[in-house]
């Protein structure tokens, strides 16, 4: 198994652009987590799926962010338009079952000027 | 409020040396535990869990933890810290019930010597 695969790796932006992340969870998996990793934060849940539906949103920082799920195998992560304080790591992870193991991808790294 | 908590932003520890990274919860009910680590510029990687049973998880690496549930704690334990142990460790709980995902602890940096 591929693991969760996460697209792009690094994105480099400037303030007003849209940005679009990419993620790919495990075949089979039901639940889709996307995170945000910043020094001063640490790890933030931002949204999670199950079965393609948006359970909770309520971490997802403002209208900017948006998420999608279209199918099983991929969701995208917007952020519309960018701004600087929105520079960090984001995380993709999928598990079978919301109490189970998450698996996580390496991360797209944002950087916003 | 459902928590987790990672006492100490880091540890360290000379190599050879015993190394615990301790964790603590607040949750009710019966809760799902686990370790992940994070090496530099990847992502997290699960190394344990406790979902029931003995209380002594063994996980990658070497590494084991210790459920308490009097203490409500969760600490990652190593009899042997390497050099290759430093990275970022975070404990995660699950409450274990309906629309409640992981709650993540702040992470607690370790710090292997030669």
């Amino acid at each position: 198994d591929a693991g969760v695969i996460q697209s792009p790796r690094h994105e480099v932006t400037e303030m007003g652009q849209e940005v679009t992340l990419r993620c790919k969870p495990i075949s089979g998996h039901d639940y889709l987590f996307w995170y945000r990793q910043t020094m001063m934060r640490g790890l933030e849940l931002l949204i999670y799926f199950n079965n393609n539906v948006p359970i909770d949103d309520s971490g997802m920082p403002e209208d900017r962010f948006s998420a999608k799920m279209p199918n099983a195998s991929f969701s995208t992560l917007k952020i519309q338009p960018s701004e600087p304080r929105d520079s960090a790591v984001y995380f993709c992870a999928s598990s079978l079952g919301l109490a189970k193991t998450q698996y996580f991808g390496p991360g797209t790294r944002l950087l916003v000027l | 409020a459902q928590s987790v908590a990672q006492p100490e932003d880091q540890v360290n520890v000379a190599e050879g040396n015993p190394l615990t990274v301790k964790c603590t919860y607040s949750v009710s009910g019966n809760p799902y535990l686990f370790w992940y680590v994070q090496y530099p510029n990847r992502g997290l990687q699960f190394l344990l869990k406790y979902i029931t049973g003995d209380n002594l998880v063994k996980g990658s690496y070497g590494f084991e933890a210790e459920f308490n549930k009097s203490q409500t704690s969760f600490h990652l334990k190593k009899p042997s810290a390497l050099v290759s142990d430093s990275a970022l460790y975070f404990c995660a709980v699950s409450p274990n019930q309906a629309g409640t995902a992981l709650i993540f602890g702040k992470g607690t940096t370790l710090s292997v010597s030669s």
